[in-house]
């Protein structure tokens, strides 16, 4: 069965700085990829996602993330992180025909 | 668009009662997911229906656990009786055929006590 795994639990880093939020999936034949944010009491909002094309997908909020077939991963990444992004992170995978499987999440600590 | 609703927001009881969760979906979308939310075991799918038709309910943790889909815009999980075990934050989320992602709702957090 298709999976991902979120390697980092939390991530703390400083404003301004890059960050990396690291993911990796099960290897299988047409891979969709997404990844959510979940900000403190409230629901999962859809970062960006993969489904075929350029590895480097673009998303809201100037992250960004690579697809890497070979290493089968989909790392998160942004060059300069905000206090304001501080949240959780869920990395996910489209198995069947519409349904997802979430990571274990990942944990962004922005501080001054 | 509003998004998808949740009702309601908080949700305390008693262990023993009967507890029922409310989900608008996005009009228009076809498919409505329910998940749970703990801690100990992360984000997890519970059912999800497809034209208002159950197609997985293998998540449903036990029989005491029941969802339902009266029509293309409204939903329900219901939890008969409760127990202290099933205090999460439910989530409701609902997508577009061939389109994948899912847009959530906001939540229902629920303590029994």
């Amino acid at each position: 069965a298709q999976s991902v795994t979120q390697l980092d639990s939390q991530v703390p880093v400083f404003e301004e700085a890059p960050v990396e939020l690291r993911c990796n999936y099960s290897s299988s034949v047409s891979v969709y990829l997404f990844w959510y944010v979940q900000y403190p009491n409230q629901g999962l909002q859809l970062l960006l996602k993969y489904l075929s094309g350029s590895t480097l997908v673009k998303g809201i909020n100037g992250f960004e993330a690579e697809f890497n077939k070979s290493q089968t991963s989909f790392h998160l990444r942004k060059p300069s992180v905000h206090i304001s992004d501080t949240a959780e992170y869920f990395c996910a995978v489209r198995v069947g025909f519409q349904k997802l499987v979430f990571g274990t999440g990942t944990r962004l600590l922005v501080s001054p | 668009d509003a998004g998808v609703i949740q009702s309601p927001r908080h949700e305390v009881t008693e262990m023993g009662q009967e507890v029922t969760l409310r989900c608008k979906p996005i009009s228009g979308h076809d498919y409505l997911f329910w998940y749970r939310q703990t801690m100990m075991r992360g984000l997890e799918l519970l059912i999800y229906f497809n034209n208002n038709v159950p197609i997985d309910d293998s998540g449903m943790p036990e029989d005491r656990f029941s969802a339902k889909m009266p029509n293309a815009s409204f939903s329900t999980l219901k939890i008969q009786p409760s127990e202290p075990r099933d205090s999460a934050v439910y989530f409701c989320a609902s997508s577009l055929r061939g389109h994948y992602e899912q847009y959530f709702g906001p939540g229902t957090r629920l303590t029994v006590t």
